[in-house]
């Protein structure tokens, strides 16, 4: 089955950086790649996702970047702000066969005033 | 569109009983996913249904645990009799067919405290 790998497992920044997370995946057949955020206390939600077909997608200060030769794919959040602050989970999936997702491990994000 | 809705939010019980979690997803919807949530295991996947069949329970811990979904609007997680290391929070997520397919909706959880 999918395996998501999901690196750095803690990340500080300081306000107004730029904060990456790294996942990689062992299905070569996943073609559906959403980030989800969870902030303390609260449920995971979805905040981007890109599809196996486009190579990146930016919504304002989030951007998700695909490679599908090197089976990885990453989340970039610009001018990081503390409410930025939460655990970030990527995940994988074949859509075309059962909708189950595949975690990474989560990343947590402390974004320092 | 409501969401999915988990009742109850916060559970608080004494091992061995019988717990109860309770899952709408959102209308429409034909994936139901139950999730915990811990900090040593993170988000486990525990079980999944697709139109009512379930589909994946291989991350049921044991049989303690069982879960249906009678009909397209509900479900159940139960766990009988519960432990304390059962205490996690559960998700319950829903997702569908068509042209989202794979982006999951999560309810707000269950805290559920075994003491």
């Amino acid at each position: 089955g999918e395996n998501v790998e999901q690196h750095p497992s803690t990340l500080s920044v300081q306000e107004g950086d730029s904060a990456v997370i790294k996942c990689t995946y062992s299905d070569s057949a996943s073609n559906y790649f959403p980030w989800y955020k969870q902030e303390l206390g609260k449920r995971p939600q979805l905040i981007i996702d890109i599809r196996s077909n486009v190579g990146e997608k930016k919504d304002q200060r989030i951007a998700v970047t695909l490679n599908k030769t090197a089976k990885h794919f990453s989340l970039h959040i610009t001018e990081t702000q503390p409410e930025d602050s939460a655990v970030y989970f990527c995940a994988a999936i074949v859509t075309t066969s059962y909708g189950k997702l595949t975690f990474g491990q989560g990343t947590i994000l402390t974004v320092h005033p | 569109d409501a969401g999915v809705i988990q009742s109850p939010r916060h559970e608080v019980t004494e091992m061995g009983q019988e717990v109860t979690l309770r899952c709408k997803p959102i209308s429409g919807h034909d994936y139901l996913f139950w999730y915990r949530q811990t900090m040593m295991r993170g988000l486990e996947l525990l079980i999944y249904f697709n139109n009512n069949v379930p589909i994946d329970d291989s991350g049921m811990p044991e049989d303690r645990f069982s879960a249906k979904m009678p009909n397209a609007s509900f479900s159940t997680l139960k766990i009988q009799p519960s432990e304390p290391r059962d205490s996690a929070v559960y998700f319950c997520a829903s997702s569908r067919q068509g042209g989202s397919v794979g982006t999951q909706y999560f309810g707000p959880g269950t805290r559920l405290l075994v003491l």
